[in-house]
């Protein structure tokens, strides 16, 4: 099956840092890859899509400057959030596209992020 | 906003009894999707029912799909414990894998 690993799975940062998030598609290269957040007891919000060598498209309402994405290999993508607040603390999740012709997205398990 | 609807919100049943949830999108659709998620990690894909099939089925789960009223209904039979999870419904509009989600059900399946 496919493998979605995401890392690390939980960071705790100080206000004002910037966290890296790492997606890789373990067994599978990925052209796109997505990008969500999700707040306690609500759902998956979409913030971009990754396309391998190109700029990501960015979801309305979502600040590409803060939210830095990178998709730099067809296995990896990453997803920089800088000078961090207490309200970007979210669980991130990515998911990855197997192929052009594929419907099915395949999710890592996500990213606890805490701003203190 | 880009999401759909799904009701109810939160589901509490005992264990072997049916659960249904629904849910309702707002544009046309390629295939609409459903996802399983135990709090706080990631989603497990369950099944994909595309715009032209009307039910599916995998296992003990049963998925409607009706477009003219742009919904789509996920049962589980014979509940168990093990089934306790949040469970949210996804469209896709196109082959582009972008998924839009709904609100998701909180299911409590009681031993």
């Amino acid at each position: 099956g496919a493998v979605v690993s995401q890392h690390p799975s939980r960071v705790i940062c100080k206000s004002g840092t910037s966290v890296k998030i790492e997606c890789r598609s373990l067994d599978f290269q990925a052209t796109t890859m997505f990008w969500y957040r999700q707040f306690p007891k609500q759902s998956l919000m979409l913030m971009a899509t990754s396309n391998e060598g190109s700029k990501a498209t960015y979801e309305q309402g979502v600040e590409k400057d803060k939210f830095l994405i990178n998709h730099a290999s067809l296995t990896l993508s990453t997803l920089t959030v800088t000078s961090a607040h207490p309200e970007d603390s979210s669980f991130y999740i990515c998911s990855a596209r197997k192929g052009q012709g594929s419907t099915e997205a395949f999710f890592g398990q996500g990213t606890r992020l805490t701003v203190v | 906003s880009q999401q759909g609807e799904e009701d109810p919100q939160a589901l509490s049943i005992q264990e072997g009894e049916n659960a249904t949830m629904n849910c309702s999108y707002k544009t046309s659709i390629n295939n609409l999707q459903w996802y399983r998620q135990n709090s706080g990690r990631g989603l497990v894909h369950l099944i994909l029912i595309r715009s032209n099939e009307r039910e599916k089925h995998s296992g003990r789960l049963r998925v409607t799909l009706d477009t003219s009223k742009k919904s789509s209904s996920l049962l589980i039979t014979a509940s168990r414990a093990a089934d306790t999870a949040s469970y949210f419904c996804a469209t896709n509009r196109n082959q582009g894998g972008k998924l839009i989600f709904g609100q998701g059900t909180e299911l409590s399946v009681k031993p």
